[in-house]
């Protein structure tokens, strides 16, 4: 079974601040994707990144980057330079490479940014 | 590109009352999802469409909820009788396939059931 661990349930910081929010997962696939999702007051659940666990790659878009490492099961978001915006729930998820790949969520870091 | 749509935005209900959820996915997307989304918690899926067939719904409550996806387009969400547990937010999603490269799922703003 697939299981997706965010120990955070909320984090609170000033602005300028850089954050790291945590996601650890377990599945028994050897192929499968990690995602994570920004969830604003709104409630759109809005896209931010997907990995395949063939690539280990760090990734950077602007502010934000994602650390992958298969051996610890950790695909760790950072923000760097928080702004107000960026308060929202994030939410970290995995599915399988193939097949009906529906998306196994964890409980998400709700991250406040205060100015 | 629009969205995913979904309506009504906010719903109150007493128990025991029925209700019925909209959802209009992305054009062409054939992979659609409900999703049931309880406060403080992730997403949980209740039921997968490929085109207008059912390919999961193994977490959906059969007694009291029901889905359909008539000619793999629009879908609609029903629960009868309604519990106070079912107070949630009910996402929408849709992707273009259901696995590989092209499963990124989009979602809908939701609606907000509130049981009382």
């Amino acid at each position: 079974a697939q299981k997706v661990t965010q120990a955070q349930t909320e984090i609170s910081v000033v602005e300028k601040e850089d954050v790291t929010l945590d996601c650890v997962y377990e599945t028994r696939d050897t192929t499968y994707y990690l995602f994570w999702y920004k969830q604003p007051p709104s409630g759109e659940l809005v896209f931010l990144i997907r990995r395949n666990s063939f690539d280990e790659q760090n990734e950077i878009s602007g502010r934000y980057s994602w650390n992958f490492q298969k051996s610890t099961s950790s695909f760790n978001f950072t923000i760097t330079a928080s702004q107000v915006v960026d308060s929202a729930v994030y939410f970290c998820a995995l599915s399988e490479l193939v097949g009906y790949s529906t998306l196994t969520f964890g409980k998400g870091t709700m991250l406040l940014v205060s100015p | 590109e629009a969205g995913v749509a979904q309506s009504p935005r906010y719903k109150i209900i007493e128990k025991r009352q029925s209700v019925a959820f909209w959802c209009n996915p992305i054009s062409g997307h054939a992979t659609l999802y409900w999703y049931q989304q309880i406060l403080g918690q992730g997403p949980k899926l209740l039921i997968q469409f490929q085109n207008n067939g059912v390919v999961d719904d193994s977490q959906l409550p059969k007694d009291r909820f029901s889905a359909e996806r008539l000619k793999g387009v629009d879908s609609t969400l029903k629960i009868q009788p309604a519990k106070l547990e079912d107070s949630a937010v009910y996402l929408c999603a849709s992707s273009l396939a259901p696995g590989g490269s092209r499963a990124e799922a989009f979602f809908g703003q939701g609606t907000r059931l509130t049981v009382v």
